[in-house]
C-alpha cells in the first residue's frame, strides 16, 4: 500500500478547463508538496502547504490534515499546463513520500 | 524564491566511467541535502540524505561505494556515479533543505540530472 495516492493517474482537458488533481495519503504528516515534472524531467515546486489554502496565479492548493487530503485546481488551463504533477508528504524527521504523480494534458 | 541548481542537465557516457553531479543551493545555505532517483513513470526515490561536513546515509538498498557523496560545504553537495553500467541510467534529483524563520523547514528541489549509460 502506497502512503500516498494520487487521482487520477492521467488526465486530459480541454484548453480552458477546470482541473482538480486529488492526493490522499495515510501517515500523519508536518507539510505537503505539490510539485510540477515538465516532459524534459525538470522538477519545479509549486507549493508546501501545512494547513489551509494557497493560490499563485491559477494554481490552488488546499489541504484538510483531519481528513488527509490534499487538492491542487488549475483554473482556466493551458497547454503549457501539461506535465507530470506530483503530491509528496513530509513526515516528522523530514521523511518524503511521494505520490506517482498525475500526468495532465490539456489539449488546444 | 530560493532556487537549487544542477549540473550537468544531462549526461551521456560509456560504461564503466564515473559521472559527477553538482548540486547547489544558489542563495541560501542547505543543511542538507537529499539526493533522488527516478527511473520511468515511477515516483521519486530517495537514495541517501547528505548532511554537510558528515557523511551521508544511504536508504536501504542503494550501494554508498557505487554513488558516492559528498557535502563538502553549505552551498554543495556532490554525486558520484562510479563505474556506471546501463542501468544506473535514470533521472537524478537533488534538493535541499533551507532553514527558515521560526525554525521551520522548507525544502526546494533541483531540476535534475538525466543519466544515460551506453
Amino acid at each position: 500500500k502506497n502512503e500516498v495516492e494520487q487521482s487520477p493517474q492521467n488526465l486530459t482537458a480541454q484548453e480552458g478547463e477546470f482541473i482538480t488533481i486529488n492526493c490522499s495519503y495515510s501517515v500523519g504528516i508536518s507539510a505537503l508538496h505539490w510539485l510540477q515534472q515538465h516532459p524534459g524531467g525538470g522538477i519545479v515546486s509549486l507549493f508546501m502547504l501545512s494547513s489551509g489554502k494557497k493560490k499563485h496565479g491559477r494554481l490552488i492548493a488546499t489541504i484538510n490534515i483531519q481528513e488527509k487530503h490534499s487538492s491542487l485546481h488549475i483554473t482556466a488551463s493551458h497547454p503549457r499546463d501539461s506535465a507530470v504533477y506530483i503530491c509528496a508528504v513530509v513526515l516528522t524527521g523530514n521523511q518524503f513520500y511521494f505520490g506517482t504523480g498525475t500526468s495532465l494534458t490539456v489539449i488546444p | 524564491g530560493a532556487v537549487v541548481s544542477q549540473h550537468p542537465s544531462w549526461v551521456i557516457c560509456k560504461s564503466g566511467t564515473s559521472v559527477k553531479i553538482e548540486c547547489r543551493s544558489l542563495d541560501f545555505q542547505a543543511t542538507t541535502m537529499f539526493w533522488y532517483r527516478q527511473f520511468p513513470k515511477q515516483s521519486l526515490m530517495l537514495m541517501a540524505t547528505s548532511n554537510e561536513g558528515s557523511k551521508a546515509t544511504y536508504e536501504q538498498g542503494v550501494e554508498k561505494d557505487k554513488f558516492l557523496i559528498n557535502h563538502a560545504s553549505l552551498t554543495l553537495s556532490t554525486l558520484t556515479v562510479t563505474s556506471a553500467h546501463p542501468e544506473d541510467s535514470s533521472f537524478y534529483i537533488c534538493s535541499a533543505r533551507a532553514r527558515g524563520l521560526a525554525g521551520t523547514d522548507t525544502q526546494y528541489f533541483g531540476p535534475g540530472t538525466r543519466l544515460t549509460v551506453l
